[in-house]
């Protein structure tokens, strides 16, 4: 089966600082990906839509120059926290769909940011 | 626009009781639908998927069933075990897997011995 996998998996951060975390489908190309965000004992949010080569799309309320978006291949998205503050702990989860695959969508395992 | 309603938790169930957990939808056309799995401290899992009308779709003992009469994809098991205790997400999403999926809010499971 298809796997996508995020890097990494866990990361502490002080507040102001920037994250980055990195989406890759590891055997098979995805155009589009998506990038969620869950809250404790809550669903997941989908936050932008990030499609290779053009610029990410946000969801309304998703501030696009705190979550910057990168797509710069058919195989990773990045999506960098900038001056993070600790409402900005969450769980960052992505998805790539591949085409043909009677509309499955993979998930990543997800990445648990905890800012102080 | 789309939109998923599931059961909301959380729901205790002693082992091997029956699992019932409701989930009805909202959507134009034939959307297909899903129901992920989560463990604690874990990502997503897909359980199981149903891609069109009647479709039943099952895995590890759960079952659901596309009903588009009812706009419904109730998932079941007939026997639970303790480590069946995660949250389930009902989902839905139209056409390519280049669209989102609209999530439901999430049951959560805890099984007891």
């Amino acid at each position: 089966g298809a796997v996508v996998s995020q890097h990494p998996s866990r990361v502490i951060c002080k507040s102001g600082t920037s994250v980055k975390i990195e989406c890759r489908s590891l055997d098979f190309q995805a155009t589009t990906m998506f990038w969620y965000r869950q809250f404790p004992k809550q669903s997941l949010m989908l936050m932008a839509t990030s499609n290779e080569g053009s610029k990410a799309t946000y969801e309304q309320g998703v501030e696009k120059d705190k979550f910057l978006i990168n797509h710069a291949s058919l195989t990773l998205s990045t999506l960098t926290v900038t001056s993070a503050h600790p409402e900005d702990s969450s769980f960052y989860i992505c998805s790539a769909g591949r085409s043909g695959r009677n509309n499955e969508q993979f998930f990543g395992p997800g990445t648990r940011l905890t800012v102080l | 626009g789309n939109s998923v309603t599931q059961m909301e938790g959380p729901v205790t169930l002693s082992e091997e009781a029956f699992l019932t957990i409701n989930c009805t939808y909202t959507a134009t056309g034939y959307p297909s639908l899903f129901w992920y799995v989560q463990y604690p401290g874990e990502g997503l899992q897909l359980l199981l998927k149903a891609t069109k009308a009647d479709d039943k779709g099952s895995n590890k003992g759960f079952e659901a069933t596309y009903r588009k009469e009812t706009t419904s994809f109730h998932l079941e098991k007939g026997s639970v075990q303790v480590s069946d205790s995660a949250v389930y997400f009902c989902a839905l999403f139209h056409l390519s897997g280049n669209t989102p999926l609209v999530f439901g809010k999430g049951t959560r499971l805890s099984v007891i011995a």
